[in-house]
């Protein structure tokens, strides 16, 4: 079973431009998840999808961060326009049902470095 | 609100060594508890899972208990191996809060041979 595929792994860009993150899902799961881990914390949630919906955005940085999940499969996470403090690795994961005794799969992350 | 608490690090054992990271949550419920594994450069596996009170989650000599009297889901492992370096991440997941995962701040651990 392929796992949650993440691109790019790594970006670095400069404070004020924009760069988006793009995330593929387990295959059949509904629930997919961006989560922003700063070095030396845990992950922090930014937005959750069940299939193509919005659950919870109650953490994104909306006048910043953007999130789509297109047809409920792939999703891709925007930042415009960055800043330093954005500068985590984000990690997208998912799963297959929306219960709480249901385990996120998580992607590799895509590390960003905001200069 | 809900949270979990993790015993700080870095720890260092040496190979062969007993392996506790404490692990402690606050929870409106009755939470599900994770034990997630991130290896350096990697994202986060999963390493074992406990869904109710007494339950016993277990996976590559690794175990925990969710002991709902203490409110805790301590992680162990009888001998640790070089390979088992890596962070190690507490998390409850809670139905009456959206399903959302919350995530402790990780204990490091390295074992050396």
């Amino acid at each position: 079973e392929a796992g949650v595929a993440q691109s790019p792994r790594y970006k670095i860009i400069e404070k004020r431009q924009s760069v988006a993150f793009w995330c593929n899902p387990i295959s059949g799961h509904a629930t997919l998840y961006w989560y922003q881990q700063i070095l030396g914390q845990g992950p922090k949630l930014l937005i959750q999808f069940q299939n193509n919906g919005v659950v919870d955005d109650s953490q994104l940085p909306k006048d910043r961060f953007s999130a789509e999940r297109l047809k409920g499969v792939d999703s891709t996470l925007k930042i415009q326009p960055a800043k330093l403090e954005d500068s985590a690795v984000y990690l997208c994961a998912s799963s297959l049902f929306d219960k709480a005794g249901t385990e996120a799969f998580f992607g590799q992350g895509t590390r960003l470095t905001v200069v | 609100g809900d949270s979990v608490t993790q015993m700080e690090g870095p720890v260092t054992l040496s190979e062969e060594a007993f392996l506790t990271i404490n692990c402690t949550y606050t929870a409106t419920g009755y939470p599900s508890l994770f034990w997630y594994v991130q290896y350096p450069g990697e994202g986060l596996q999963l390493l074992l899972k406990a869904t109710k009170a007494d339950d016993k989650g277990s996976n590559k000599g690794f175990e925990a208990t969710y002991r709902k009297e203490t409110t805790s889901f301590h992680l162990e492992k009888g001998s640790v191996q070089v390979s088992d370096s890596a962070v190690y991440f507490c998390a409850l997941r809670l139905s009456n809060t959206g399903n959302q995962f919350y995530f402790g701040t990780g204990t490091s651990l390295t074992v050396i041979p």
